[in-house]
């Protein structure tokens, strides 16, 4: 059964950048058969996607962040990161990695780590 | 910055029926997209429940049931029970955005 962790710091100061990586076990990333994401969810709010990566290194990312996420793969390490630029407290959220397959469903999440942006 | 609209509350009595819709448009759900269902409990991360507009992720109980029409799709939550008191999302694929995209969530109150 697949399973993901997050990992990183929690606390962040303002203009930094926020770092994650994301560990799959029970699946491997370079087999090509899904999709790995970066998801959010501000305290109280709702769901924001952030972007995805194939085992090739080829991402897609939302327009809204785009211009600040770099999500890259480590397929030695079955693992995937994120890199948020200049953080400021707008991007103090839960973030979850995820798998999915194409326009499809998110399959599988990690339990979340949470990220506070503040000095 | 949601373009999936789901009312923010729904609430029924044990053993009720109640739906929750998701309201999309053309780029979205009205493209064919397909739309699937998440329900998080408090603290925890999203569980899919429903895939593919209509189909139940493993291990979920058939009270739950899920639907698409037009540019809206539907989750119906017969017999309901209070272990169903929690939030639910709905997500697809947004043509414009070339990216994913969720509902606004819907809180679910049995009472």
């Amino acid at each position: 059964q697949v399973q993901l962790q997050e990992s990183g710091p929690g606390l962040v100061k303002p203009s930094q950048t926020l770092s994650l990586t994301c560990t799959v076990s029970g699946d491997s990333i370079s087999s090509g058969n899904h999709y790995w994401s970066w998801i959010r969810q501000p305290p109280g709010k709702g769901l924001e996607w952030i972007g995805y990566i194939y085992y090739s290194g080829s991402t897609y990312y939302n327009p809204s962040v785009k211009s600040r996420v770099i999500i890259s793969v480590d397929t030695s390490k079955n693992q995937f990161s994120l890199k948020l630029s200049s953080g400021t407290a707008a991007d103090t959220a839960v973030y979850y990695c995820a798998r999915g397959r194409a326009g499809e469903a998110f399959d599988s999440w990690g339990q979340g780590t949470l990220v506070t942006v503040s000095s | 910055q949601s373009v999936l609209t789901q009312p923010p509350s729904v609430s029924g009595a044990p053993g009720q029926r109640v739906t929750i819709s998701c309201t999309g448009s053309r780029s979205n759900i009205g493209a064919d997209f397909r739309v699937h269902w998440y329900q998080q409990l408090p603290g925890k991360a999203p569980k899919l429940l429903v895939y593919d507009n209509r189909n139940r992720a493993s291990g979920v109980p058939d009270r739950f049931s899920g639907s698409k029409s037009g540019t809206s799709a539907s989750l119906a939550i017969t017999g309901l029970q209070a272990e169903d008191e929690t939030d639910y999302y709905c997500q697809s694929y947004d043509r414009s955005l070339s990216g994913y995209v969720f509902g606004t969530g819907t809180k679910v109150t049995v009472l």
